[in-house]
């Protein structure tokens, strides 16, 4: 198990449904990302929280909405996905500055 | 474009071998280079580089970053079944992105 905690670990969704990744991290860390990872890829950056507020959107379609509560939390909303947002979300946090970013197990999605 | 390649893509070998996996680089304002393990979920971060020369070990595993020819290596030493992952190695132009490169795909046979 990791320090980064990701709810839900699998999730299947029509592409009319709205819903929420959650992830969250007791490690004191003030940066928190979001990645998506397709089979056989390495991750791929989406967006980057420091200090809760967001400091990079990787040009990552409106259908994804991120937020921040708190520097714990990690929120990632969904609504109108296409079947070719199937993928492993990940969650990561680190200290911002040049530390090592900290990985959930992510959230397994599938747009049907 | 900033980028970071990977070598060899896919390995396969026997427990007890050595395995050198190799990570080259092109970014502007470079800062670290990590090596991370992917088995089915978390990649578990292993080693952060940042100067060139100082090797970095944990038991069996060790790595080194050249600043000079822009590439670093992550050696295994005396291979075991638990060591069969992929192996991401992922540099930092700036302090809050990561660019990973494609991946080495180990497999350890007993």
């Amino acid at each position: 198990d990791t320090e980064v905690t990701q709810t839900p670990k699998h999730l299947v969704m029509g592409m009319t449904n709205k819903k929420s990744l959650k992830c969250e991290q007791h490690m004191g860390h003030r940066a928190m990302y979001w990645y998506k990872q397709k089979a056989k890829k390495p991750p791929e950056l989406m967006f980057v929280y420091s200090y809760e507020k967001l400091s990079i959107n990787e040009s990552v379609p409106s259908r994804f909405s991120p937020e921040c509560p708190n520097s714990s939390l990690l929120n990632l909303h969904l609504h109108a996905l296409q079947p070719e947002d199937s993928a492993l979300y990940l969650c990561a946090s680190s200290q911002p500055g040049n530390t090592p970013q900290h990985f959930g197990d992510g959230t397994r999605l599938s747009i049907l | 474009e900033d980028k970071v390649v990977q070598s060899p893509l896919s390995l396969v070998v026997h427990e007890g071998d050595t395995v050198t996996l190799n990570c080259s680089y092109e970014v502007t304002n470079f800062r670290s280079l990590l090596w991370y393990k992917q088995e089915k979920k978390a990649p578990t971060f292993l080693f952060m580089l940042t100067s060139s020369g100082i090797e970095k070990k944990s038991g069996r595993l060790s790595s080194i970053l050249d600043k000079k020819e822009l590439f670093s290596i992550l050696n295994i030493t005396a291979t075991q079944t638990g060591d069969s992952a992929i192996y991401l190695c992922a540099v930092a132009p700036n302090t809050d992105k990561l660019i990973f490169g494609t991946g080495t795909r180990l497999q350890v046979f007993p």
